[in-house]
């Protein structure tokens, strides 16, 4: 089965603060997700990436940015946390080659911004 | 802009039901729906995934429908237990290639299947 680790289940960060949330999958997908979860608002787009060091803007990417140097592990960095970014982080990854396959989620990073 | 509606938002029903829980979307240009699963404060579970071409799919007690020219999918739980209680979502795929992919989701149904 392939699976997406996402490296911490809760983080607790400071106003201000450098943030890096990680995710690494196992099955060589071509295609990695970032999406954030909010109540009332649902699942929303923030960053994706078609491949290694190419990287594109999702819905909502303002006061984000990601990073993918290896194909297994994409990183998306709050540059400087704020309290509206206090939110469930989840990271998906899909294979281009496989027309049956659907996307694998990662179980989730609950970040708290205080 | 792709959108995407569930509907109930909430649905309570005792143990041992079959049930339904809506989905439409208003661009049927998608690539195709996936189903997913999610239990509390936990990351999301796929239960089925539907291509555009495809009419339905079934997974045990769970079988999903694809009405694309109208814009509706249906997922049908057979016999539910009080463990399907969870929120479940409904995602489309956007054509990959030319802009931008990833999935729409609704805001999904939560489910509780009372003992």
């Amino acid at each position: 089965d392939v699976k997406v680790t996402q490296s911490s289940r809760y983080l607790v960060k400071r106003t201000g603060e450098k943030v890096f949330l990680e995710c690494v999958q196992d099955m060589d997908h071509e295609n990695m997700f970032w999406y954030r979860q909010d109540p009332g608002l649902g699942l929303r787009l923030i960053y994706f990436s078609y491949d290694v060091k190419m990287k594109e803007k999702g819905d909502i990417p303002e006061g984000y940015s990601v990073s993918r140097e290896k194909k297994e592990r994409f990183s998306l960095i709050l540059e400087s946390a704020s309290t509206n970014q206090t939110s469930m982080y989840l990271c998906a990854s899909i294979t281009l080659t496989q027309y049956n396959y659907g996307y694998t989620f990662g179980s989730g990073t609950r970040l708290t911004v205080v | 802009k792709q959108e995407v509606t569930q509907i109930p938002a909430a649905l309570s029903v005792p143990e041992g039901e079959n049930l339904v829980l809506n989905c439409s979307f208003t661009d049927s240009a998608i690539y195709n729906l996936q189903w997913f699963r999610q239990d509390p404060g936990k990351g999301l579970t796929s239960l089925l995934l539907i291509q555009s071409s495809q009419r339905e799919q079934t997974s045990g007690r769970l079988n999903a429908s694809l009405d694309k020219s109208s814009g509706r999918s249906t997922l049908y739980i057979a016999a539910s237990q009080p463990g399907d209680s969870a929120t479940y979502l409904c995602a489309v795929r956007r054509r990959p290639g030319g802009g931008a992919d990833g999935l729409t989701f609704g805001k999904g149904t939560h489910l509780i299947i009372q003992p």
